[in-house]
């Protein structure tokens, strides 16, 4: 029972050009949402969230869309640099903060 | 450098044997939790502490425990070790169980990788 999907394993994008990275999720109960940014052998790196009241939250090059009605929300980075190749992974958030993370998309930014 | 320590960083063992696996959380952070990464299941949440209290369980083997000591750091125990178990496993910490406010979010260690023979 996957919670949280990323249905895209891997995306390979321009240099300066944007990375969209998507997830859908089922349980009507996560109110919040975050995603990971995760070098091998490393932890995941904590990049932007969002609460379920809003629908957008920025942070510099970094943008978290949020559809509540879809079930599903979108990481977009613009520019993408080649720093940014890694593995994004998409959490979800119930009570107590536990975390149902997605499979992860391997994003690859080309230069 | 998330602030959240682990060690062993590598560890190698033989199948039936018992491991513990160490974490220290953020300054100040009074949430731990434990999360498996496995080729075949992905990243799992394991069990969760609050100032030295279980608050909230996941995929965790009866094989599994887990404490948080008074000093906040935590111990994940593995015993009856199976091939199976080979995986990344992560502490991380947050400084609040509950709501996240600006600047307040979970704080991923670098993980322990548990190697099973």
């Amino acid at each position: 029972d996957q919670q949280v999907k990323q249905n895209s394993p891997s995306l390979s994008v321009q240099e300066g050009r944007i990375s969209i990275l998507n997830c859908d999720y089922t349980n009507s109960m996560f109110d919040y949402f975050l995603w990971y940014k995760k070098y091998p052998a490393e932890g995941p790196t904590f990049l932007i969230s969002i609460s379920s009241i809003k629908d957008k939250n920025e942070d510099g090059r970094f943008t978290v869309f949020l559809n509540k009605s879809a079930k599903h929300l979108s990481l977009h980075i613009v520019p993408s640099q080649p720093g940014d190749s890694a593995v994004y992974f998409c959490a979800a958030s119930g009570a107590w903060r536990q975390l149902t993370f997605g499979s992860g998309t391997q994003l690859t930014v080309l230069p | 450098d998330s602030g959240v320590t682990q060690t062993p960083k590598h560890l190698i063992t033989a199948t039936g044997q018992r491991v513990t696996l160490r974490c220290s959380p953020r300054s100040g952070d009074l949430s731990v939790y434990w999360y498996q990464q496995s080729l075949d299941q992905g990243l799992q949440f394991l069990i969760q502490y609050y100032n030295g209290e279980e608050r909230a369980k996941g995929n965790i083997l009866e094989r599994f425990s887990a404490q948080q000591f008074p000093d906040l750091h935590s111990e994940l125990n593995l015993s009856s070790l199976e091939l199976g178990d080979s995986a990344l496993y992560f502490c991380a910490s947050s400084e609040s169980p509950t709501g996240f406010t600006s600047g307040n979010t979970i704080y991923f260690g670098e993980g322990s990788w548990l190697t099973v023979v």
